[in-house]
């Protein structure tokens, strides 16, 4: 059974620093690209990054670009998602998700995991 | 960016009726287009990729079509488990983008 276990969430002071992880178990997670999605609370989805099966291409939406880092460690089947500079609006439950099999683009997000909730507040 | 415009936000139907739901992508975005449900304290749940598939566990009276750059998810015969808010979702082109959601209610 596939799955996505996130953790690292937390109530965390805006310019500060927090780092997500997610747990996969399942599947092989080396053949996979990787995504966090987050979701503000009542409000709709948002894409938040995406990478490689190696790690070594990353993608952002301009909203996180420069402040979030996406990474992760095959070895372990982890996926991270490091913030940094947090602010308010960076306030969300972050979901990891699993891209494929296949092309990426095509068979998106086909398992998700449970949530990490984050909050950024003084 | 592309921007997906989802209608209705919301929309009240009876147990039984046909329900098409739609999302406007505002560039090509080919058949790169998704659809998810998500329930109240639950994780999205992948229902269609590629415009017209349907992912594996899903219900048969779920289906997904294309016009132009228009794109629709129907539920043939609305159950009470699909009670729900439902997500497109484009892959083509990085920012991807969610529409905005489609909270499905009981009439």
């Amino acid at each position: 059974e596939v799955q996505l276990v996130e953790s690292g969430g937390g109530l965390v002071q805006p310019g500060r620093s927090l780092k997500l992880s997610c747990a996969a178990s399942g599947f092989t997670f080396s053949n996979y690209y990787m995504a966090w999605v987050r979701q503000a609370p009542k409000k709709g989805l948002e894409w938040v990054a995406t990478i490689s099966t190696s790690g070594s291409r990353t993608y952002y939406p301009d909203s996180v670009k420069g402040r979030f880092t996406i990474s992760r460690d095959n070895a372990k089947s982890s996926l991270y998602l490091q913030m940094n500079s947090l602010k308010s609006e960076d306030t969300a439950t972050y979901y990891c998700a699993r891209l494929g099999p296949g092309s990426p683009y095509y068979y998106v997000m086909d398992a998700w995991g449970q949530g990490a909730s984050v909050t950024v507040s003084s | 960016d592309i921007q997906m415009t989802q209608s209705p936000s919301s929309m009240s139907a009876s147990l039984g009726d046909r329900v098409t739901i739609t999302c406007r992508a505002s560039q090509d975005i080919g058949n790169y287009l998704s659809w998810f449900q998500q329930k109240p304290g639950k994780s999205p749940r992948r229902m269609i990729y590629g415009a017209t598939n349907l992912a594996a566990g899903v219900p048969s009276r779920f289906s997904g079509s294309r016009s132009g750059s228009d794109y629709s998810l129907t539920i043939s015969s609305l159950e009470s488990e699909d009670m729900a808010i439902y997500y497109c979702l484009q892959s083509i082109q990085y920012p991807w983008t969610f529409g905005g959601g489609t909270k499905l209610e009981l009439k």
